[in-house]
C-alpha cells in the first residue's frame, strides 16, 4: 500500500519554509526521500529507519516517527533549486523495494 | 563518484516487439531494481534482484517481462512483446554493499514509447 503525501503541491518565494509529509497505514523500516526534476530520475536524499532519527543536510532535514509511521521533510530557507517532485517511499526491510507516493510538486518562485 | 548508467536513453519500438533496457548498477552494489513512471505519475516498483534470482515482483511484472544479470556488470530488463501501456520512463536503481539499511541509487532512466 502506497504511502499518502501531503500537500499535493506547494508553490513558495525564494527563502520561505515548507513541510512536506509522508504517511502509512503499515509499520515501516525505512522512509527514503527522493526528489525529480522534470524529465530526470529520481535523486536520493536521505533514508531515514525505525527508531524516529532525525536526519539532515544542508537546509533539508527530515523525521520518522514510527508510531505514527509519519515521516516529514523539511525544506528551510527554500533556494531555487529545491524546485521539483518530492516522493516518500517505505519499505519494509532493509533491502526492501520501495514502495513510493504520489509525490509534492514544489516550485519556488523568485 | 560511482554512478548507475543506462542504455539506451530513449528507446521507440512498434506495439509487439521485443525491447531489452540495460543497466550497469553500480558495481559493489548486491541488489537491483527495475521502477517506471508513467509520464506525470508516481514511480513504480516492477522487480527486484538479489543473489542472481528475483526477490520480488509487482502485479505490473508479468509474464511479459524478464531480468537477467548475463555478466558480472550488467542487468537487463526485457519486455517481450510490448504493448502500448507499456510507454514509460524505466529506470534502474542499485543498492547494498554490506551492513545496511540501503540507498537505493536511481540511473537516468530509459525512455520506452510503443507506437
Amino acid at each position: 500500500q502506497q504511502p499518502v503525501q501531503s500537500p499535493q503541491a506547494v508553490i513558495l518565494r525564494e527563502g520561505e519554509d515548507a513541510v512536506i509529509n509522508c504517511s502509512s497505514s503499515k509499520a515501516l523500516y525505512s522512509v527514503h526521500w527522493y526528489r525529480q526534476k522534470h524529465g530526470e530520475a529520481p535523486v536520493f536524499l536521505m533514508i531515514l529507519l525505525k527508531g524516529g532519527e532525525q536526519k539532515g543536510h544542508d537546509k533539508i532535514s527530515a523525521s520518522f516517527n514510527e508510531k505514527k509511521q509519519q515521516s516529514s521533510l523539511y525544506l528551510t530557507a527554500s533556494q531555487l533549486s529545491y524546485s521539483g517532485t518530492y516522493f516518500c517511499g517505505t519499505g519494509r526491510n532493509r533491502d526492501d523495494k520501495i514502495i513510493f507516493g504520489k509525490g509534492t510538486r514544489l516550485h519556488i518562485l523568485p | 563518484e560511482p554512478e548507475v548508467t543506462q542504455t539506451p536513453s530513449h528507446q521507440v519500438t512498434q506495439m509487439g516487439q521485443e525491447v531489452i533496457l540495460r543497466c550497469v548498477p553500480i558495481s559493489n552494489h548486491l541488489y537491483f531494481y527495475w521502477y517506471r513512471q508513467i509520464l506525470g505519475q508516481k514511480v513504480e516498483f516492477l522487480v527486484s534482484f538479489y543473489n542472481n534470482e528475483i526477490s520480488e515482483k509487482s502485479e505490473i511484472f508479468d509474464d511479459q517481462f524478464s531480468v537477467e544479470r548475463p555478466d558480472g556488470s550488467n542487468f537487463t530488463l526485457k519486455i517481450r512483446s510490448t504493448k502500448l501501456e507499456d510507454s514509460a520512463m524505466y529506470f534502474c536503481a542499485s543498492s547494498g554493499t554490506s551492513g545496511g539499511p540501503y540507498e537505493q541509487y536511481f540511473g537516468p532512466g530509459t525512455r520506452l514509447t510503443v507506437t
